[in-house]
């Protein structure tokens, strides 16, 4: 069936550094991707979307493109921040589902 | 506008107990999830309402556990009798429709059960 993989955490870096958190996909039909965060605390907030191939999703500073011929949809930040610590997690939806397949998600922890 | 509410945050039982969680989903959003959410995982699938009538409920542990969506609105999670494996937090998303590219969903912030 339709899953989602995610590279596994945690993850530490410094302010002001690069991330890259990678997610490959496996998915019968053409599903739509999604990167959703978790703050400590809270609930799952939809941080970007994609909803078909070579689409990039952006938000706050985050970045992701559907990748159709790697089956990624890896999430990048050129400069992170403390405040971005949270849990990333990858997912995919798609007609042949009715729920959201989710990875396992990525801790990132960022010191300043 | 207000998002998806959900109660209890917290939750402390022994097992054999039963519990119940609340979900009030956004207003005009047809489509209702839970999901459990064990420690160090991703959320897994219990359970789909489209307006009141069950989409999916393949991975709800029928013996033990139960969900309705009356009036197509408010929905409620059971669990009789609880297991600690049942130890985890159970979200409430919803959804406008389902599948493709609509299907962003809302999460409520979750009830965090202890199973003692």
């Amino acid at each position: 069936g339709d899953s989602v993989t995610q590279m596994e955490g945690p993850v530490t870096l410094s302010e002001e550094a690069f991330l890259t958190i990678n997610c490959t996909y496996t998915a019968t039909g053409y599903p739509s991707l999604f990167w959703y965060v978790q703050y400590p605390g809270e609930g799952l907030q939809l941080l970007l979307k994609a909803t078909k191939a070579d689409d990039k999703g952006s938000n706050k500073g985050f970045e992701a493109t559907y990748r159709k011929e790697t089956t990624s949809f890896h999430l990048e930040k050129g400069s992170v921040q403390v405040s971005d610590s949270a849990v990333y997690f990858c997912a995919l939806s798609s007609y042949n589902n009715n729920d959201m397949r989710f990875g396992a998600g990525t801790r990132l922890t960022v010191k300043p | 506008e207000a998002g998806v509410a959900q109660s209890p945050r917290y939750k402390i039982i022994e097992k054999r107990q039963s519990v119940a969680f609340w979900c009030n989903p956004i207003s005009g959003h047809a489509t209702l999830y839970w999901y459990q959410q064990i420690l160090g995982q991703g959320p897994k699938l219990l359970i789909q309402f489209q307006n009141n009538g069950v989409v999916d409920d393949s991975q709800l542990p029928k013996d033990r556990f139960s969900a309705e969506r009356l009036k197509g609105v408010d929905s409620t999670l059971k669990i009789q009798p609880a297991k600690l494996e049942d130890s985890a937090v159970y979200l409430c998303a919803s959804s406008l429709r389902q599948g493709g590219s609509y299907n962003e969903q809302f999460f409520g912030p979750g009830t965090r059960l202890t199973v003692l």
